[in-house]
């Protein structure tokens, strides 16, 4: 079965940049990839989202490689509010809404 | 801007007593989603439902059954709880054709005594 995968755990200081990659295999050819943030109690927050190359918005970037068989979340000069778990998300064929195992980062002062 | 509506927000139950989470969606989005998220475990997706029938099932216990409402609101009924159902429950929704765009509510936090 295709799955996603992603660093359990990263570590960053605030004001540096944060690039966190998943992998995800199979994906079907018209579905996007999706990045969560989740604080503790809270329900998962949409981020970004994005099919190929480069999209950006006011908080985030996202890359995606030609391939799509990875992507990678960058988080520009990372605060402490920004430490929360990061999930990306991928529709695969046959499968319902798989979140990766999500990423937990810390953001030290 | 309207955000998913989840009620109760806690909820408290014995074992083998019966639950019924509500949800809200956002205003315009048709279809809704159910997820359960154990501690320190990621969200697990349970069913989903489109203008009103059920569109994706996932790994949603026999126990447990959900519809949604002329209103595009929807209810997931749980029966026979048991201890390890205690969890947060999380409802998303998301306007027609945007699947992987899913707006979350704040969750329904059941505990299973």
């Amino acid at each position: 079965l295709a799955k996603t995968t992603q660093p359990i755990s990263m570590d960053s200081y605030e004001g540096q940049e944060v690039n966190i990659t998943c992998s995800h295999n199979n994906i079907a050819t018209n579905d996007y990839i999706t990045w969560y943030q989740q604080f503790p109690s809270q329900g998962p927050r949409f981020i970004i989202q994005g099919y190929k190359t480069k999209v950006t918005n006011e908080v985030a970037s996202l890359f995606i490689p030609a391939d799509r068989k990875s992507s990678t979340l960058s988080l520009p000069r990372v605060s402490l509010s920004d430490t929360a778990v990061y999930y990306c998300l991928a529709l695969f064929y046959g499968q319902n809404f798989v979140f990766g195992p999500g990423t937990r980062l810390s953001v030290l002062p | 801007a309207a955000g998913v509506i989840q009620s109760p927000r806690h909820l408290i139950k014995e074992k083998r007593e019966t639950a019924t989470l509500k949800c809200y969606p956002i205003p315009r989005h048709d279809t809704v989603y159910w997820y359960q998220q154990g501690p320190g475990q990621d969200p697990q997706f349970l069913i989903s439902f489109y203008e009103k029938m059920q569109s994706d099932k996932g790994s949603i216990p026999d126990r447990f059954s959900a519809q949604q409402f002329s209103d595009y609101h929807s209810e997931l009924n749980m029966s026979s709880l048991e201890l390890g159902d205690s969890a947060l429950y999380f409802c998303a929704s998301s306007p027609r054709g945007e699947g992987n765009t899913q707006y979350f509510g704040p969750g329904t936090r059941l505990t299973v005594l």
